[in-house]
């Protein structure tokens, strides 16, 4: 299986603030790499696919980089709305399998 | 608009058999894989397996031996079943729809989830 480790497993940060977050692969994934935010009680909602593209309807604060083994999102001026945990996720093989997730706390 | 609606049992004894359904509403299940996610309460997600229109399945290695997925097209709907469950599979599970952009697929509607709790 490949392993996808994230860091930091949690963050505090101010609205306003550049936030980036970033994926390792423990083998090499191209460009197949997801992000979803995910909200207290609710289900995962996708941010970016394929590594960088931005699903519809996402705000253009968000942006997603990387290819290989390290990839990174990066929010870049937090909203309120933003403070969610946060995933990534490969495609590459299955099983499919996300990393431990990041929370992004309000500081 | 394409809708996921799931349900099923939400309170099981260990060694009882999980049984949930998602429909699918607004879209067929053609062109499509057809995922079950679960989350154990303040843990991450992790990939059950999915299916397509045709029934083609894959399982995680980690669940195979427990795990069936179906799909009924009359129904535009498909459905998990977990046996023998144990406290470790108390869960908020997910049933979600496998897009694809080139080769890269990705989650990109969910349903609402259902909390499953194992417990004597």
């Amino acid at each position: 299986d490949i392993q996808m480790t994230q860091s930091p497993s949690s963050l505090s940060a101010s609205v306003g603030d550049r936030v980036t977050i970033t994926c390792r692969a423990s083998q090499s994934i191209s460009s197949y790499l997801n992000w979803y935010q995910q909200k207290q009680g609710k289900a995962p909602d996708l941010l970016i696919y394929a590594a960088s593209s931005l699903q519809s309807g996402v705000p253009s604060r968000f942006s997603g980089s990387g290819s290989g083994t390290d990839f990174t999102l990066t929010i870049s001026s937090l909203q309120p709305e933003d403070f969610a945990t946060y995933y990534c996720q490969q495609s590459y093989s299955h099983p499919l399998t996300f990393g431990g997730g990041t929370k992004v706390e309000i500081k | 608009q394409v809708q996921l609606q799931q349900w099923g049992a939400g309170l099981l004894k260990p060694s009882e058999t999980l049984s949930l359904t998602c429909a699918v509403y607004g879209g067929s299940l053609s062109g499509y894989y057809w995922s079950w996610i679960r989350q154990p309460p303040g843990k991450g997600l992790e990939w059950i397996g999915d299916i397509n229109h045709s029934g083609s399945t894959r399982y995680n290695p980690s669940l195979k031996s427990r795990v069936t997925i179906s799909v009924d097209t009359s129904k535009n709907q498909f459905s998990l079943k977990l046996n023998s469950v144990t406290a470790a599979d108390t869960a908020a599970y997910y049933c979600a729809k496998g897009e694809q952009w080139a080769t890269i697929w990705y989650f990109d509607l969910w349903g609402r989830g259902t909390l499953v709790t194992v417990s004597s």
